[in-house]
């Protein structure tokens, strides 16, 4: 069966630093996709940043960029220049296409500081 | 487009009485899901579906039912409501065009089970 961990439960960082929130995963699937939700305080799940396992190329969307370690099964978010409104809960998910089921990690309350 | 639409939004039950979370999606997705969200546990798949009239269960499906009669819609009911179903529920759906399973999220039903 397929698992999520997200091994850091809080995480604070300064207005306009970088942080990383970390991801590992176990599956023995060869396709799947990744992903990383943002849930901030009005609860709306949004979606971060998306990483398909065949591609090697890291994913980045503007500010968020993806570290995908595909032999390690390691799937970090970095988020730079960090701002007030990244402040949510993230979470890390895994998807197989071959079966729909998604597993989601049990999320990293981050803070960004002013 | 509405997107993905839950009601109701809050809800106290008392045990054993049953009810059905409305969900509804206006954009024609294959796939949709229920999930439950809890604190320190991420979000947990109850039951999918990846078409109309297909169901299927997932890690936390019982105490649920769900059908899926359109495409629109994926209701999930409680059967004899219990304090272990006090829970935040989301519905998603998603589709396999060139979003690559995204899931897009309703705004969550608070429930309540004294």
């Amino acid at each position: 069966a397929q698992t999520v961990t997200q091994s850091q439960p809080e995480m604070s960082v300064q207005e306009a630093e970088t942080v990383t929130l970390s991801c590992t995963y176990d599956t023995s699937e060869s396709n799947y996709y990744l992903f990383w939700y943002k849930q901030p305080p009005s609860r709306q799940m949004i979606l971060v940043i998306r990483q398909e396992a065949y591609k090697q190329q890291n994913a980045t969307e503007n500010r968020f960029s993806v570290n995908f370690q595909k032999a390690a099964k390691s799937f970090s978010l970095k988020i730079s220049d960090s701002q007030l409104g990244d402040t949510a809960m993230y979470f890390c998910a895994f998807m197989n296409p071959g079966t729909y089921k998604y597993i989601f990690g049990t999320g990293t309350r981050l803070k960004v500081l002013a | 487009n509405a997107g993905v639409t839950q009601t109701p939004k809050f809800q106290v039950l008392k045990t054993g009485q049953s009810m059905t979370l409305q969900c509804a999606q206006d954009m024609n997705h294959e796939y949709m899901s229920w999930y439950r969200q809890d604190p320190g546990m991420g979000l947990r798949l109850i039951h999918y579906s990846v078409g109309a009239g297909i169901t299927d269960q997932g890690e936390v499906p019982n105490g649920y039912n769900v059908s899926r009669s359109t495409t629109e819609d994926f209701p999930l009911r409680l059967l004899s409501a219990a304090p272990s179903q006090t829970s935040v529920y989301f519905c998603a759906s998603s589709y396999t065009g060139d979003r690559g399973y995204e899931q897009y999220f309703g705004p969550g039903t608070r429930l309540t089970v004294t």
